[in-house]
């Protein structure tokens, strides 16, 4: 069965470091999201991009934040200038036209 | 601001006993997605509702949306250890790109 995946599994990184997760979105999908869960909190919404670009983003989608589909199956989320209260999991979503959102097993970024 | 609300926040039963999870909004929804996610991993799809009053079966979980499409519910029957974990609902608006709000979730014990 087809499924969304990413990498890295764990990032550590230090504060004001550039990072960059990975994701690749299952294949005939043309939706893809970002989300974001803090430790104990919601799953939060941060940007959904289509047809190459971002088609909506959250108050926390800030100028930090970057997304890029640089390929036909890449989808990837960089923050630019870490910052403590980045360290959260990071999930990618993905959709069919008209399906519902599959989610990847997360990328869990550490900031010291 | 869309909020879901879920209840009971925790539930701890026995194996063979009946539970019922809420997820409330003053919100409408187009559709309503149920989650399971365990420690450490993505959401994975449990069932989508998009009618008002559409009640859905999944072996021993049953999943119905309100009649408003504010709020739905996810009925298990004679719960069994496996179905321990974290439940979460999410809702997506009419328009816009199927951006996901979640609610925080209900955790669920189940014990032998």
């Amino acid at each position: 069965e087809p499924e969304v995946t990413q990498t890295p599994s764990h990032q550590v990184t230090q504060m004001g470091q550039e990072v960059i997760l990975r994701c690749v979105p299952i294949s005939n999908h043309l939706y893809f999201y970002w989300y974001r869960q803090i430790l104990g909190q919601k799953v939060e919404f941060l940007v959904s991009f289509y047809n190459n670009e971002i088609s909506e983003k959250s108050e926390i989608f800030d100028d930090q934040f970057s997304v890029e589909r640089p390929d036909g199956s890449n989808f990837t989320l960089k923050i630019r200038s870490t910052k403590l209260e980045d360290s959260a999991m990071y999930f990618c979503a993905s959709r069919a036209l008209g399906g519902e959102q599959y989610f990847g097993p997360g990328t869990r970024l550490t900031v010291t | 601001t869309q909020l879901l609300e879920q209840s009971p926040q925790f539930l701890s039963i026995q194996e063979g006993e009946n539970l019922t999870v809420y997820c409330n909004s003053s919100s409408v929804f187009s559709s309503l997605q149920w989650y399971r996610q365990e420690p450490g991993e993505g959401p994975v799809l449990l069932v989508t509702v998009v009618t008002g009053g559409e009640v859905k079966k999944l072996k021993r979980l049953t999943f119905q949306f309100g009649d408003a499409r504010k709020d739905s519910s996810l009925h298990i029957t004679a719960a069994q250890p496996g179905d321990t974990g974290l439940y979460l609902c999410a809702g997506a608006r009419d328009g816009g790109y199927n951006k996901l709000i979640f609610g925080a979730g209900t955790r669920l014990a189940v014990h032998p």
